[in-house]
Parts: C-alpha cells; structure tokens; sequence
C-alpha cells in the first residue's frame, strides 16, 4: 500500500537553530514528491518537486533532498517566520490519480 | 493575478441542507481536485477532473457531488447524506494530471454544520 509518514509531528526549535523534518514514502515508483508550506487556515503553498535520488532543491532558508525511501526538509538557521506546517505529498506511478498526503510536521520558531 | 478563488471562506450548514463550495481558476489548468482536511490527518481527495464535463470519485466522495461544465470552475456540492461535514475544504489545480505536475492550492473554505 502506497503511504507516506511524516515525523516528528511537531518541532520546536530556538531562532537560528538548524533542524531536518523527514519525510518517508512507500510506493511501487515515484513519479514526484512535493513540499508543501501551510500557515493556519489558510491553503498549502508549493514549495518543491523532487523526481529521482540525489536531486536537491533550495529556496532561502530551505534545502529539500531525496532517496529511493524518504525526503528531508532541512532548515538552517531558521526564523519565526517559518513557523507553519510542513506537508509532504508523493504521487506514484502505479496509481498516477492519486497524489498521496503526510500528515505534516507542525514547525515552531521561537525568537 | 493568477490564481485559485475559493469562495465563501467560511460556510454554516443546518442539517439536512445541501451546501456548495465555488472553486474557480484562472491559470489554464486542465486538472482541478478537491481536497478534505481534518485536525491532524493529511489530505484527502474528494473529487478531481482532468477535463471539462469529466470528473472522478476520489476516496472520499460520499455525500458530495461536483461538476466541470467550464474549464475554470469546478463547484462542490456537501450533500445532507455526507454525516460529517465538518472540515477545512481546499480547492487545487495543476496543469495536467498524469505528469507528475504540480498541484496549486486555493486558500480554502471552512464549513460548519450548525
């Protein structure tokens, strides 16, 4: 059965202090993985697409990374505007009409 | 601006009312999805369409009905059959459905049953 599990479920961390949210998925192929940022009530934004291993993608204070099994979301030096949740989506090939979600990871900057 | 409207941002249904979501783009997207969101729990797909006047059951779609009569808007209906409406409900496109493209989130709407 495709899934994806996201941990930890919630983080807090110190202003500046760099941490990784993981991201691991279980799927006959991968046709694309997705991060995605959520600020309360409000719809998720597109962040990254990985497609294969190796790939790595980086935006400000955000890197996303990728293996066969699972995706990190590092973040350095993080600043309390980057307190949201983090999402984490895989699309797999054996069934390209589902893009399957994560729970998200509920991330807290303190200043 | 380029975007997806979701509208009303907020919903209250009685019991036994059929309520709809409007979801309307204007990136020339070929696939629209709904998605239902729960405290704690990842999305789930409601409904979705790749083309005008096509749409599939996703895995949720009991008690809601949708349609695709114009390539930029796709309305959800909250029927009285589905017991538990209650959530925060997003609206998405993507430029095509089978590619790995990537999906665009509308900012949702919430519905309470009163």
């Amino acid at each position: 059965e495709d899934q994806v599990t996201q941990s930890p479920e919630a983080l807090r961390l110190q202003e500046g202090e760099s941490s990784s949210l993981n991201c691991s998925y279980t799927v006959s192929g991968l046709r694309g993985l997705f991060w995605y940022r959520q600020d309360p009530g409000k719809g998720p934004e597109f962040l990254f697409t990985l497609y294969s291993a190796g790939e790595e993608k980086e935006k400000e204070r955000l890197k996303a990374t990728l293996t066969k099994k699972e995706s990190f979301l590092h973040i350095t030096a993080p600043k309390p505007e980057d307190s949201a949740t983090y999402l984490c989506a895989v699309q797999p090939y054996s069934s390209a009409s589902k893009i399957i979600f994560g729970s998200g990871t509920r991330l807290s900057i303190r200043p | 601006d380029g975007g997806i409207t979701q509208s009303p941002k907020y919903l209250f249904r009685k019991e036994g009312q059929n309520v709809t979501l409007s979801c309307e783009q204007n990136l020339n997207h070929d696939a629209m999805y709904w998605y239902r969101q729960d405290p704690g729990q990842g999305l789930r797909l409601i409904y979705y369409s790749q083309i005008v006047n096509d749409f599939q059951k996703g895995d949720i779609a009991e008690g809601y009905s949708v349609s695709r009569e114009k390539k930029e808007s796709f309305p959800l209906t909250v029927t009285s059959a589905q017991k538990n409406p209650t959530a925060f409900y997003l609206c998405a496109s993507s430029i095509k459905r089978d590619s790995g493209n990537t999906i665009y989130f509308g900012e949702g709407s919430w519905l309470t049953v009163v």
